[in-house]
């Protein structure tokens, strides 16, 4: 596709279940980032992928939260256990060269724990 | 990455230029400084970035000082869709893994 696709774009669920949330990032592109922003906040680093590796996890809140990219391509966020506190938009970015600090956004993923 | 510091919000009239400061005062010498705009409940959009040159695309206008200890973002003729909320980030362009981290930004209103 032309940009960043996430999916799903909104979520609700009960608390305790797990969710996973997915991003498409720009083709070719080798480098990818997960961040949260919940409302009103500004966007706090989850974790960044290098191809399929994660060189830095060190954003992740809990050992709930967990994730993983296949062919150095889609990515996919996994929330276990979900509590109300992970209630939050889950956005997506991709950048063509690792380091670069261009990126491209996805539109997020609005997660909603009841 | 050098840490940057913006007001938390700013007023602009419609039709006047915005000018939003960052403070980069800690800046290496291979860091470039970039700004993003996040428009509320969409996700952040590249604006522009420079190096020591001034920069100017359709977007906006990027004036970085002889120091570079600080930058300005202009947006010339601000419109009520400028209204969002402004990041301007630090970062090296010398490859290799760097967390690319946002701080609050300044959030825009332009005021009718």
């Amino acid at each position: 596709g032309a940009g960043v696709s996430q999916s799903p774009s909104n979520k609700v669920t009960e608390k305790g279940k797990d969710v996973e949330l997915r991003c498409d990032p720009i083709s070719g592109h080798t480098a990818l980032y997960w961040y949260r922003q919940s409302l009103g906040q500004g966007l706090e680093f989850l974790i960044y992928f290098q191809g399929n590796s994660a060189p830095d996890k060190s954003g992740l809140p809990s050992d709930r939260f967990s994730a993983e990219r296949t062919g150095g391509s889609v990515s996919t966020l996994t929330i276990q256990r979900t509590q109300q506190e992970d209630s939050a938009v889950y956005l997506c970015a991709s950048s063509p060269v690792a380091g670069q600090g261009r990126l491209f956004f996805g539109e997020g993923s609005r997660l909603t724990v009841l | 990455d050098a840490k940057t510091t913006q007001p938390p919000s700013m007023d602009c009239a419609e039709g006047r230029a915005a000018n939003l400061p960052c403070n980069h005062s800690t800046i290496s010498g291979n860091e470039y400084v970039y700004w993003y705009r996040q428009i509320h409940s969409q996700g952040p959009q590249y604006i522009i970035h420079g190096l020591k040159n001034n920069e100017t695309n359709e977007m906006a206008s990027l004036i970085i000082t002889e120091d570079r200890k600080s930058s300005t973002l202009i947006l010339p003729h601000a419109t009520l869709r400028d209204t969002a909320v402004y990041y301007c980030i630090a970062l090296s362009n010398s490859g290799g893994y760097q967390k690319v981290t946002f701080g609050t930004g300044t959030k825009l209103q332009v005021i009718p």
